[in-house]
C-alpha cells in the first residue's frame, strides 16, 4: 500500500535560517509528487510538484528515489512561510492524493 | 470563476443527526474528492468520483455517502452523525489529464 511519511509534526526556526521539512514515501510504481500548503485560515494550494523542479517561493525539492525521499527545502526562511506543509502522493488513476500527516513551520523573527 | 466552493462553512450536530454537505465546482473538472483534516492524521480520502454518476470509496468512507448527478456538484451526506464525524471536511477537485488538485475553503463539523 502507498503511504506517505511526514516525521515532524511541527518545526520551528528563525527568520533566515534555512529550512527543510521531511517527506518520504513508499510506492511500488514511479512516483507522482506534490507539496501542498495551507496557509493559516486559507484553502490547500499546491506549492510544488517534483516533475516541474520549479522554485517557488524560494522553496524547492528533489525526488531521491534512491531514499524514497522528496525533502521540502527553503535556504532562507522567511515569517510568511509560516503554515502547514502536506507532502502527497498521487494516487494510481490521477484523480486523488494520499497525504502525509502534515508538518507545522513555525518561522519566528 | 469561484472554483470550489462549500457550504455551510461551519456545523454543529447532535450524534444520530444527519445533514449534506455541499460542494460546488465551476470548472468543469471530471475529478472531485471529499477528503476529512484531523489533528495528527492529515487528510484522509473519503469517497471520490471521475464523472458524473460514478464514485467510489476512499481511506475512510464508512458513515458517507455520495452522488454524483451533475459534473458541477458533489454532495457528502453523513446519515447519523457520531462525534468521531468531528472534523474538517475538505472538498477538491482536478481536471482529467491535469495534476492540480484544487480545494475548497472547508467545511468544519463538530458532532456533540
Amino acid at each position: 500500500a502507498q503511504r506517505v511519511t511526514q516525521p515532524e509534526k511541527l518545526l520551528s526556526v528563525f527568520k533566515g535560517a534555512p529550512v527543510e521539512l521531511k517527506c518520504n514515501y513508499s510506492y511500488s510504481g514511479s512516483p507522482e509528487l506534490f507539496w501542498y500548503v495551507q496557509y493559516s485560515r486559507q484553502r490547500l494550494q499546491l506549492l510544488l510538484r517534483h516533475i516541474s523542479r520549479e522554485s517557488i517561493k524560494g522553496f524547492t525539492a528533489d525526488l531521491n528515489k534512491g531514499e524514497t525521499s522528496f525533502h521540502l527545502k527553503k535556504p532562507f526562511a522567511q515569517e510568511e512561510d509560516s503554515a502547514m506543509y502536506y507532502c502527497a502522493l498521487q494516487n494510481s488513476g490521477y484523480s486523488t492524493l494520499t497525504f502525509g500527516k502534515g508538518t507545522m513551520l513555525l518561522v519566528s523573527p | 470563476n469561484a472554483g470550489v466552493t462549500q457550504t455551510p462553512k461551519f456545523q454543529v450536530l447532535k450524534t444520530g443527526q444527519s445533514m449534506t454537505l455541499q460542494c460546488a465546482q465551476d470548472m468543469n473538472h471530471e475529478y472531485m474528492s471529499w477528503y476529512r483534516q484531523d489533528p495528527g492524521m492529515g487528510l484522509r480520502l473519503i469517497h471520490y468520483s471521475v464523472g458524473a454518476g460514478i464514485t467510489d470509496q476512499g481511506e475512510v468512507p464508512n458513515g458517507y455517502n455520495v452522488s454524483r448527478s451533475t459534473t458541477e456538484d458533489f454532495p457528502l451526506r453523513l446519515l447519523s452523525a457520531a462525534p468521531s464525524q468531528t472534523s474538517v471536511y475538505f472538498c477538491a477537485s482536478s481536471s482529467q489529464g491535469r495534476y492540480e488538485q484544487y480545494f475548497g475553503p472547508g467545511t468544519r463539523l463538530t458532532v456533540t
